[in-house]
């Protein structure tokens, strides 16, 4: 079974610039999250969805952040402008807490942001 | 705020047993894990109990849980090279509200 897929693995972008990071969660997963994780502050939960709809967004550290989540099958992060210091390993995480009583997250292999 | 606390560090030698310890604050708490994270990887989710149980066994791995003391453990035994990794724990009470310790990075020495 496909697991969370999210694009890219990698960026590298000029600090201004905007980045757009992907998340395909698992096929019948109800609800989404994004998280950031660094050295410093650990693993955070920046925003999750429920039914496409988000739910709580207070995570997401300043308004240069944006998610959205149009379907099901898709959702994006928006950094705009970057700034160095919104490098970070982010992850995607989906679960189905609807039917799933256990109701664990499953990762993506996340995505790998440098703003230089 | 809640927390859950782990030791940032273990070390030991294949082929002993591990033990990595997990505190948290929130006695509320129904369901709690433990999640694996490889170098470049996301979180492995590893296995996880529910709060109304003291174990759960599956194969090298072996989770404690002591509610009154809300204290987590996760035992792996017969430690190999591979087992090397940050290992998480978290708890949540509905599961769209996880938290998560720093990790415990785990060191298998040959």
């Amino acid at each position: 079974d496909a697991g969370v897929i999210q694009s890219p693995r990698h960026e590298v972008t000029e600090m201004g610039q905007e980045v757009t990071l992907r998340c395909k969660p698992i096929s019948g997963h109800n609800s989404l999250f994004w998280y950031r994780q660094t050295m410093m502050r650990g693993l955070e939960l920046l925003i999750y969805f429920n039914n496409n709809v988000p739910i709580d967004d207070s995570g997401m550290p300043e308004d240069r952040f944006s998610a959205k989540m149009p379907n099901a099958s898709f959702s994006t992060l928006k950094i705009q402008p970057s700034e160095p210091r919104d490098s970070a390993v982010y992850f995607c995480a989906s679960s189905n807490l609807e039917t799933d009583s256990n109701q664990p997250q499953h990762f993506g292999d996340g995505t790998r942001l440098s703003i230089l | 705020g809640e927390d859950v606390e782990q030791s940032l560090f273990l070390s030991v030698r294949e082929g002993d047993s591990s033990v990595i310890n997990c505190t948290y604050t929130d006695s509320s708490s129904t369901y709690l894990y433990w999640y694996k994270q490889e170098p470049g990887a996301g979180l492995q989710l590893l296995t996880y109990i529910f709060s109304n149980m003291d174990m759960k066994q599956d194969q090298r791995l072996t989770v404690l849980l002591n509610k009154k003391d809300k204290h987590l453990s996760l035992r792996i035994a017969d430690t190999q090279t591979g087992d090397s990794a940050i290992y998480f724990c978290a708890e949540s009470i509905w599961g769209n509200d996880m938290r998560f310790g720093a990790g415990t990075r785990l060191t298998v020495k040959p």
